[in-house]
């Protein structure tokens, strides 16, 4: 049961846009349209920002958008803004069981 | 407004037993799978365990089969973790989370920290 692969970290200026990958296998993410983002602050509960993908929960900025490509899921940020710094997971379900990414710090510049 | 609070960690010995509990609120607890996801200190998620609307299918990651159980009861809206022969990599924060209907965590709890050491 291996994590999803995640770059360590990812950084931007305010206003830029960053991409932060998820890269599972043909056992989770290449098999389901289930993969879903969370962000964490530090000392704080995670909180669900895309799901089915691409979906966002009522509440989420628009400025967070996801995508999937065979076995690699990604969430793009736009318009960064200083409150987006925070730890970002990538999780896809795998059949019964769920796998997370190892986490993104991303650092607003 | 859905509400999950977690309680029953704590500072445990290396081969001992602890009981984490979550009691639900602001939804119809009966309705939803439920998850247990863990974090270890500056680490990352990790999924422990989930469990089916009435109990009767129950799925864990491999690293803690045979020592955690997770369980149950609609009628008090509470979710339970009950974790035995510790490890000291079983240290983390534990939080419950609700599944959601495409297999999403859409809430979690604040998390209780379980402490593994001697």
């Amino acid at each position: 049961q291996s994590a999803l692969t995640q770059p360590a970290s990812v950084s931007g200026s305010p206003g830029q846009s960053i991409t932060i990958s998820c890269t599972g296998t043909s056992s989770d993410v290449g098999s389901y349209n289930l993969v879903s983002w969370y962000q964490q602050h530090p000392g704080k509960a995670p909180k669900l920002m895309i799901y089915e993908g691409s979906k966002r929960p009522s509440g989420v900025s628009n400025r967070f958008s996801g995508s999937k490509s065979g076995n690699t899921a990604s969430l793009t940020i736009s318009g960064l803004q200083a409150e987006d710094e925070a730890d970002y997971y990538c999780c896809s379900y795998a059949g019964s069981r769920w796998v997370f990414g190892g986490g993104t710090k991303l650092t607003v510049l | 407004e859905v509400q999950l609070v977690e309680s029953g960690g704590g500072l445990v010995q290396p081969g001992g037993s602890l009981r984490l509990s979550c009691a639900a609120s602001g939804f119809t607890f009966s309705s939803y799978w439920m998850s247990w996801v863990r974090q270890a200190p500056g680490k990352g998620l990790e999924w422990v365990a989930n469990i089916k609307q009435d109990g009767s299918e129950k799925y864990y990651v491999d690293s803690v089969k045979g020592r955690f159980t997770i369980s149950r009861d609609n009628a008090k809206n509470s979710l339970y973790l009950q974790m035995n022969s510790l490890r000291a990599e079983d240290t983390a924060v534990y939080y419950c989370a609700r599944v959601g209907a495409t297999n999403q965590f859409d809430y979690w709890g604040q998390g209780t920290l379980v402490t593994v050491s001697s």
